[in-house]
């Protein structure tokens, strides 16, 4: 079983459309939890991140961790075709920067 | 502020060649790490360093090898290239604070033949 589990889709939707992107985890020491977008042939950029359990709003974006299922998502609102890109979810123990995490992707299309 | 810069963006290498990936960072960041993303995987960590002359192996250091001399380069050394090491890679740095996260570079894409 992989330590982070990440749906690689692929995920297609119609411009406009509300997107929901979820990653599994088995390690309970993970207490900080990250979304990447990354375009085709570009490094990831960080999105959102999110300290244990909880909510985080920034613009469109929603990120929610449910510590006790350990189970995290990313929403994105009126989705927008500039929104296509590889959304990697990341995750580490407190304290620990070189223990991170990633799940393997999940590539979102977002069609006008 | 260029951020993370890496080089080249693209190598074609015969096994047991060697060379060198570049990463270079200018926000004075103490953190430095080096990843490989494989098709289907998610990144793995190569190598990562905490300051200018400290360095230490992550997840799969096997045929790597790095250097920190400065704070501001962390070169990628790979000595007898094998067909296993065709992947992109990325560098990454951060600042230190436990609260910080991880600024990557474009990526260099690798192929072994």
């Amino acid at each position: 079983q992989k330590e982070v589990e990440q749906d690689p889709g692929p995920l297609s939707v119609p411009e406009g459309a509300i997107v929901s992107l979820n990653c599994t985890y088995s390690n309970s020491a993970f207490q900080y939890f990250m979304w990447y977008r990354q375009y085709s042939r570009k490094g990831p950029e960080l999105l959102m991140y999110t300290y244990s359990s909880g909510n985080k709003e920034d613009g469109r974006f929603t990120a929610q961790v449910d510590k006790s299922s350990k189970y995290i998502s990313l929403f994105i609102r009126d989705s927008q075709p500039s929104d296509s890109a590889t959304y990697l979810c990341a995750m580490r123990p407190a304290g620990i920067n070189n223990d991170m995490r990633f799940g393997a992707g999940t590539r979102l299309t977002v069609k006008p | 502020n260029a951020g993370v810069t890496q080089t080249p963006k693209f190598r074609i290498l015969k096994i047991g060649q060697s060379m060198t990936l570049q990463c270079t960072q200018d926000m004075n960041h103490n953190y430095m790490y080096w990843y490989r993303q494989d098709p289907g995987m998610g990144l793995k960590l190569i190598y990562y360093s905490v300051g200018a002359g400290i360095t230490d192996k992550g997840e799969v250091p096997n045929g790597y090898n790095v250097s920190r001399s400065t704070t501001e380069d962390f070169p990628l050394r790979l000595e007898l290239a094998a067909p296993s090491q065709t992947s992109v890679y990325f560098c990454a740095s951060s600042s230190l604070g436990v609260l910080e996260t991880q600024y990557f570079g474009p990526g260099t894409r690798l192929l072994v033949l």
